[in-house]
């Protein structure tokens, strides 16, 4: 089993829509929890983090963590077109091990 | 601050011939790491430093591949000889132990090998 799953797509939606994006994982132990977003030919750009569980918004986004399940959320509310990117998920414990999804392609349809 | 600086941004060579990629990191950040990239494989880490000392090389595919980090800005990684499977974007991340335990990535090295 994968530390981490991430469903690659792809995902299309209209503009204006509410996105799910969404990750699980194996290991009980990860504390730091981050969405990369990545636009084509760039490098991932991290995009939020949490620290243990619950929710953090920033804007538009709102990243949601529930330890108990091994699963976590990135909300994007009223999706723009410039959402149009490559998301990735991103876990770690303390230290230097970080273990990544395989990222979720989403595009957003004027 | 300038961010996790990579060069080259693209690189075309031919099976066989040396490839150095090159990276200076965030000012501050300690660590640092080497990531590839692939459509097939996803991000994969090749290597990682901590205060200059490469700490876990166990993503380091074969004997082709090396990397140095002589001083605290700056790192390399060396493919000697390149072959057409090497073809990927090659990330460079880094970290400040003390702060939040998230990365910066850089803009990539995008190399083909033909």
């Amino acid at each position: 089993q994968k530390e981490v799953e991430q469903d690659p797509g792809p995902l299309s939606v209209p503009e204006g829509a509410i996105v799910s994006l969404n990750c699980t994982y194996s290991n009980s132990a990860f504390q730091y929890f981050m969405w990369y977003r990545q636009y084509s030919r760039k490098g991932p750009e991290l995009l939020m983090y949490t620290y243990s569980s619950g929710n953090k918004e920033d804007g538009r986004f709102t990243a949601q963590v529930d330890k108990s399940s091994k699963y976590i959320s990135l909300f994007i509310r009223d999706s723009q077109p410039s959402d149009s990117a490559t998301y990735l998920c991103a876990m770690s414990r303390t230290g230097n091990q970080f273990y990544f999804g395989t990222g979720t392609s989403l595009t957003v349809i004027p | 601050d300038a961010g996790v600086i990579q060069s080259p941004r693209h690189e075309v060579t031919e099976m066989g011939q040396e490839v150095t990629l090159r990276c200076k990191p965030i000012s501050g950040h300690n660590s640092l790491f080497w990531y590839r990239q692939t459509m097939m494989r996803g991000l994969e880490l090749l290597i990682y430093f901590n205060n200059n000392v490469p700490i876990d090389d166990s993503g380091m595919p074969e004997d082709r591949f090396s990397a140095k980090m002589p001083n605290a800005s700056f790192s390399t990684l060396k493919i000697q000889p390149s072959e057409p499977r090497d073809s990927a974007v090659y990330f460079c991340a880094s970290l400040q132990d003390s702060g939040a335990n998230v990365l910066t990535f850089g803009a990539g090295s995008r190399l083909t090998v033909l």
